[in-house]
């Protein structure tokens, strides 16, 4: 079954450093999205890209976040100068636009910031 | 932002038992879908319901989708010890195109 594949599973960096978080969505799926989940807490929406643009953004994601898709299969989401509360989980997610709104997860990277 | 209430925050059920739990809202919603987590994991897609008063089944997993449009429950009936997980709702708001809501979760443990 094709799945959403996400690289680095876990990394740990250090306040003030820039991250780069990607993501392999299912190849023909349309939208894509990042979520993340702080430990113990409910998954969030940050942003959601579709047509090479984004079509959504929370209020989470402010300036230091930012999302591209340079090729056509990698989509990736960059924390330009990383804080401590930066420190959660991060999913990817995409979804095929003639399927409706189901959305599938990718396994999830998994960040801390010290 | 759009708010989820999921109840209960957890349960504590024998083998074999059925398990209910909703998620509702004050704003209607246009898609609901169940995930099921395991720690460390991604959410992994249970039921996807689009229409209202919409039933849909997936094995011993059952989901309705709210003729108000601002709730949804799921079922699992005969619970199994690899039922445990945290389950949450997620729902996909009128005025947004396809950002993700999703409730507090509800912590399901299963006792032998």
């Amino acid at each position: 079954e094709p799945e959403v594949t996400q690289t680095p599973s876990h990394q740990v960096t250090q306040m003030g450093q820039e991250v780069i978080l990607r993501c392999v969505p299912i190849s023909n799926h349309l939208y894509f999205y990042w979520y993340r989940q702080i430990l113990g807490q409910k998954v969030e929406f940050l942003v959601s890209f579709y047509n090479n643009e984004i079509s959504e953004k929370s209020e989470i994601f402010d300036d230091q976040f930012s999302v591209e898709r340079p090729d056509g299969s990698n989509f990736t989401l960059k924390i330009r100068s990383t804080k401590l509360e930066d420190s959660a989980m991060y999913f990817c997610a995409s979804s095929q636009e003639s399927s409706g709104n189901t959305i599938y997860f990718g396994e999830g990277s998994w960040l801390t910031v010290v | 932002g759009q708010q989820l209430n999921q109840s209960p925050q957890s349960m504590f059920i024998q083998e074999g038992e059925d398990v209910s739990m909703n998620c509702t809202s004050s704003s209607i919603f246009n898609t609901w879908l169940w995930y099921k987590q395991d720690p460390g994991e991604g959410p992994v897609l249970l039921i996807a319901l689009y229409k209202a008063g919409e039933l849909t089944s997936n094995g011993r997993l059952t989901a309705q989708f709210g003729i108000t449009r601002k709730d949804s429950f799921l079922n699992i009936s005969a619970s199994i010890p690899s039922d445990v997980g945290i389950y949450f709702c997620a729902g996909i708001s009128q005025g947004s195109a396809r950002q993700l809501t999703f409730g507090s979760g509800t912590q399901l443990t299963v006792l032998p």
